[in-house]
């Protein structure tokens, strides 16, 4: 069975104090992994597609990872604007158009 | 464009009254998705939709039916409203299948009382 879990459930960070986010999964033929950002009321909002291990993105301060079992969010320096919850949804090839998401990592950054 | 809207935004039922969620799309998107979200539970799919006319099972289907009679709107219906089924509601579409990435709506925020 397909799984997912992110880590840790929360964050709190100084502006400025860089840190990693952890999403761990177990999915058959992975074929992509994505990341998303959520702020409080709103819809998740797409940030990356990993498709295979080695890979990495950046987006300003954020830059993905991805490994055969893993995937982590670098952020560098972040500003209080970062704050927002982070999910990440691997996809494997027996989904069939069925993301699976983690729960979270919920991220306060403060001035 | 305005992406992915729901309709409505809030929305409060007593047990047992039926409602219909509307999600619609100007992207042109063939795959479009319901999902709930909960605290502690993260995102769930509902059912998704791999084009006009289709529908598909999620995760969690009980209690729910959609249709989609048009490309750019997806329906969600509850026909008799639970306590269970307070939650946020939302509503994505992506052009194909995974690993296409699904765009989301704002989402609507249904209390069951």
């Amino acid at each position: 069975e397909d799984q997912v879990t992110q880590s840790p459930e929360a964050l709190r960070l100084q502006e400025g104090e860089s840190s990693s986010l952890n999403c761990s999964y177990t999915v058959s033929g992975l074929r992509g992994l994505f990341w998303y950002r959520q702020d409080p009321g709103k819809g998740p909002e797409f940030l990356f597609t990993l498709y295979s291990a080695g890979e990495e993105k950046e987006k300003e301060r954020l830059k993905a990872t991805l490994t055969k079992k893993e995937s982590f969010l670098h952020i560098t320096a972040p500003k209080p604007e970062d704050s927002a919850t982070y999910l990440c949804a691997p996809y494997g090839s027996s989904n069939t158009g069925k993301l699976i998401f983690g729960q979270g990592t919920t991220l306060q950054v403060k001035p | 464009n305005a992406g992915v809207t729901q309709t409505p935004k809030f929305r409060v039922l007593k047990t047992g009254q039926s409602m219909t969620l509307l999600c619609a799309q100007d992207m042109n998107h063939e795959y479009m998705y319901w999902y709930r979200q909960d605290p502690g539970m993260g995102l769930r799919l509902i059912h998704y939709s791999v084009g006009e006319g289709t529908t598909a099972k999620g995760e969690v289907p009980d209690g729910y039916n959609v249709s989609r009679l048009k490309k750019q709107n997806f329906l969600l219906g509850l026909e008799s409203a639970a306590p269970s089924q307070t939650s946020v509601y939302f509503c994505a579409s992506s052009w194909r299948e995974p690993p296409y990435e699904q765009y989301f709506g704002p989402g609507t925020r249904l209390t069951v009382t």
